[in-house]
């Protein structure tokens, strides 16, 4: 079965500042991973999405995503944080064998100061 | 186009009440997903519908928690004999046909008193 880890309950950045979310997950084969945003009174909004092929995707909102297979991970980045990136970030992995039940990590709660 | 729609936004109910959520995919799309998130958590898997059948009912907690898609698009979520712990924020998603993708709506939230 499949699990995820976010190791951190919440981090605080600087506007203007890197930023880096922690994503750990465990799965048998190559898994489905995702990053969704879930802003106070809003949805959740998915920003990428790996499947296969380069390792390294963009999503909207200038984030980016690394897949490492040797460490079971899949950080989320952005280069320069904004004071509207505050907000619950979950890191998602689904099986691929066809069958899409999709396992969420607890979040990262994304706090940016001015 | 319209997004993924649930009604109601709120659901205050007592306990050992019976409640029904219920969820309007996107057009066209052929998964529907239910999750419960609770207060500070992620949302939990309930179950995976692809067209009319449940493909993957394995997240449903008890059999108090039953869920439908009868014409393969509208689902319904069915709570019998609440519990005060059963009060969380109920999401649906869709897919579209070949996509994992999933498309959430905004949920609905349910209290238990």
């Amino acid at each position: 079965a499949q699990s995820v880890t976010q190791p951190d309950i919440h981090i605080t950045v600087s506007e203007g500042a890197s930023l880096e979310l922690r994503c750990n997950y465990s799965y048998g084969a190559t898994p489905y991973l995702f990053w969704y945003v879930q802003s106070p009174g809003q949805g959740l909004q998915l920003l990428l999405k790996y499947f296969s092929g380069d390792t390294l995707v963009q999503g909207i909102k200038g984030f980016e995503a690394e897949f490492k297979r040797s460490q079971s991970s899949f950080n989320l980045r952005k280069p320069s944080v904004h004071w509207s990136d505050a907000a619950e970030y979950f890191c998602a992995v689904a099986a691929n064998t066809g069958g899409f039940k999709t396992i969420f990590g607890a979040g990262t709660r994304l706090f940016v100061k001015a | 186009g319209a997004g993924v729609s649930q009604t109601p936004s709120n659901k205050v109910t007592e306990k050992g009440k019976y409640v029904e959520l219920r969820c309007d995919p996107i057009s066209g799309h052929t998964a529907l997903y239910w999750y419960r998130q609770s207060l500070g958590q992620g949302p939990e898997f309930l179950i995976y519908f692809q067209g009319t059948g449940a493909a993957d009912d394995s997240g449903l907690p008890n059999d108090r928690f039953f869920a439908v898609r009868p014409e393969g698009s509208v689902s319904t979520l069915k709570i019998q004999r609440t519990e005060r712990g059963d009060s969380a924020v109920y999401l649906c998603a869709s897919s579209p046909p070949g996509d994992n993708e999933q498309f959430f709506g905004p949920g609905t939230r349910l209290t238990v008193l």
